[in-house]
This record gives C-alpha cells, structure tokens and sequence, in this order.
C-alpha cells in the first residue's frame, strides 16, 4: 500500500484522557500535515513538519496538543486531557515539494469521540 | 472568514446534468486545487491550477481559474451518482500549508 496510513480509523475516549494517533505518509514524501475537520466543515490545519522539522503550528493546536515527526517518517498526533470539543475527524496529509510539488495525499482519518 | 469559500453550499441535480461549483479566496496563491471527499471519508485530490494557468481538464473536470477576480469554478460534465460527495477548494499560501474552504455538498440524483 502506498497511501497514507492513519491509525486508528475511529477512538472513542472519556473526557481527561489522554490520546496518540499515528500517521504514515508516503515513503517519499517529505511533508506531512495535521488536519482537523468538525461535521459540516473543510479541514483546518493544526501542523506540518517538513522532514523531522515541525515548520508551523496553527493557533488551534493548544498547549494539549502535540506532534512530533521523530525520523522524518511516520507522524504521532497526541492530545492530552481530553475535551468534548475536540471531538472531530483527524486527518493526516502529506506532499512531497522536491518535484515541484503537487496536491495532497490524505489518509482516511482518525474519528474521535471525547465522551 | 475564510480564505477559500465555495459557492454554493449544497447543490442538487440530476443524473447526467452538469455541475458547476465556484470558489472565491482573499490573497495572492501560488496554485489552487479541488478536492472531493465522500462521507465519513479522507480527500481525494482531483485537480492542482497553478496561478499561471487559466484552465485546466481532467477526465469529466474542467477548473478554470481568475487570478483577477481571485476565483476558481469547479465544472463536473454528464454527472453520475458516484459523483456525489463534498467537494472543497484549497488555496497555497506562501507554498506553505493549504487552506480549505467550507465546501459545496454535491448530490447527483439517479
């Protein structure tokens, strides 16, 4: 499989826990993106690292959001304390810009459910 | 509001019409592209305009793009029930991240 791999497809948690989704790009793609997209809406972008390196952080992403892109490959999303409106689709994206660029290739994201 | 916002929200037809989807965006983009994304379900990337180009085709899709009138339109030709989904537009800024905007719910009726 060559697409983009999120995992898992769905998580149901109790508000204050904490929670880690994984995305795995495409092998040769050096940029990933955190997405997140509530019923109704277009994606809102929280991150994105390019290689290891985490470029941008939306204002979105508070302080009990992390992200990490340890060895430039796959990506960990990790939230902590959850609340019940973090509930959302999270989606993970990735391009590479070494030929130019082109569109993004997104995985089939992560449904969370804060209880 | 949004950089990128589609036109209209949610649309109706029948099958073998076409469908035509418009989106307006604020500021200078290197590219734009559209998206279509069934329910409950990831993206699926359909079609990249650079801002240099002014029309572009793929299969059933054409896109044309306006940089004058900061627009793009989104044109489905002989639809088919399996085009029936969400369909966003996505600004590059700054060659950084993509902007979405709220998308066009298209239905396509048998």
């Amino acid at each position: 499989d060559t697409g983009v791999s999120q995992d898992p497809r769905h998580k149901i948690t109790k508000r204050g826990q904490n929670v880690t989704f994984r995305c795995d790009p495409i092998s040769e793609h050096n940029r990933l993106y955190w997405y997140r997209q509530t019923l109704g809406q277009g994606p809102e972008f929280l991150t994105y690292f390019q290689n290891e390196a985490q470029l941008e952080k939306s204002r979105l992403l508070s302080d009990r959001f992390s992200a990490e892109r340890p060895k430039g490959s796959f990506s960990t999303l990790e939230i902590q304390r959850t609340e019940q409106g973090d509930s959302a689709m999270y989606l993970c994206a990735s391009r590479t810009t070494r030929t130019g660029g082109d569109g993004y290739t997104f995985g089939s994201g992560t449904r969370l459910t804060v209880v | 509001s949004q950089q990128g916002e589609e036109d209209p929200q949610a649309l109706s037809i029948q099958e073998g019409e076409n469908a035509t989807m418009n989106c307006s965006y604020k500021t200078s983009i290197n590219n734009l592209q559209w998206y279509r994304q069934n329910s409950g379900r990831g993206l699926v990337h359909l079609i990249l305009i650079r801002s240099n180009e002014r029309e572009k085709h793929s299969g059933r899709l054409r896109v044309t793009l306006d940089t004058s009138k900061k627009s793009s339109s989104l044109l489905i030709t002989a639809s088919r029930a399996a085009d029936t989904a969400s369909y966003f537009c996505a600004t590059d800024l700054r060659g950084q991240n993509f902007v979405f905007g709220p998308g066009t719910r298209l239905s396509v009726l048998p």
